[in-house]
């Protein structure tokens, strides 16, 4: 499967401010999702990153809350805006290999103070 | 959209004895079903899956059965070692990749 990596590991903010976690593969994958793990929870899908066009947002989730980019097959970024602590989280990205295996990149531990 | 409900929410077995988790889901279009293990700050990886084509599936000793009519399927440790313990997330999914994930089940091991 493909290796898959996030920065920044973990991260302590300030409200109000805004961070961007970025996720990289090693190999072109076509599906690449954003999800979000609120502590002691389970898994929510945030938003599918669609490579050259605008990423498809679940429900409860807006653009200007978490822009997505996706220049390429192979990388992804998820900004986090606006920060409260209500956002401390982890966010995972995750990759879809052929045809319906998903596989999860190490997260990123968000805290916002 | 798709719904998964998944129980119990904690499991205390001991090592050697079985443990069954169990998921309902409310899309019948529906067709693939993974198992997630996810070890304390860790990230949640892929350990069985199944899809609706198929009523069961073995790797070593775990096993996923499904049930399409009763849209319910369900994952079975056998001889449960303490490494075992973790908490596990089935999920439900009908297109696309895109996953809804059951709440987890806290899986605990004792020696």
């Amino acid at each position: 499967s493909a290796v898959i990596s996030q920065k920044p590991s973990r991260d302590i903010c300030q409200r109000g401010t805004s961070l961007t976690i970025q996720c990289q593969v090693d190999s072109q994958v076509t599906m690449m999702f954003w999800y979000r793990q609120q502590p002691g929870q389970s898994l929510t899908l945030i938003a599918t990153a669609n490579q050259g066009s605008e990423a498809t947002y679940e429900s409860g989730f807006v653009i200007d809350k978490f822009p997505i980019s996706r220049p390429n097959l192979t990388f992804s970024t998820l900004t986090v805006s606006n920060m409260s602590p209500e956002d401390s989280s982890i966010y995972l990205c995750s990759v879809g290999a052929d045809p319906y295996e998903q596989y999860f990149g190490p997260g990123t531990r968000l805290t916002v103070t | 959209g798709e719904n998964v409900e998944q129980h119990p929410s904690t499991l205390s077995v001991q090592e050697g004895d079985s443990a069954v988790i169990k998921c309902t889901y409310s899309d019948s279009a529906s067709n693939y079903f993974p198992w997630y293990k996810q070890e304390l700050g860790k990230r949640p990886q892929l350990i069985i899956d199944i899809r609706s084509n198929v009523g069961e599936k073995k790797d070593q000793r775990i096993a996923v059965t499904l049930n399409k009519t009763a849209k319910h399927f369900s994952l079975h440790i056998t001889e449960t070692q303490p490494e075992d313990s973790a908490v596990y997330f089935c999920a439900a999914s009908n297109a696309g990749n895109m996953l809804t994930f059951g709440g987890g089940t806290r899986l605990m091991v004792k020696p």
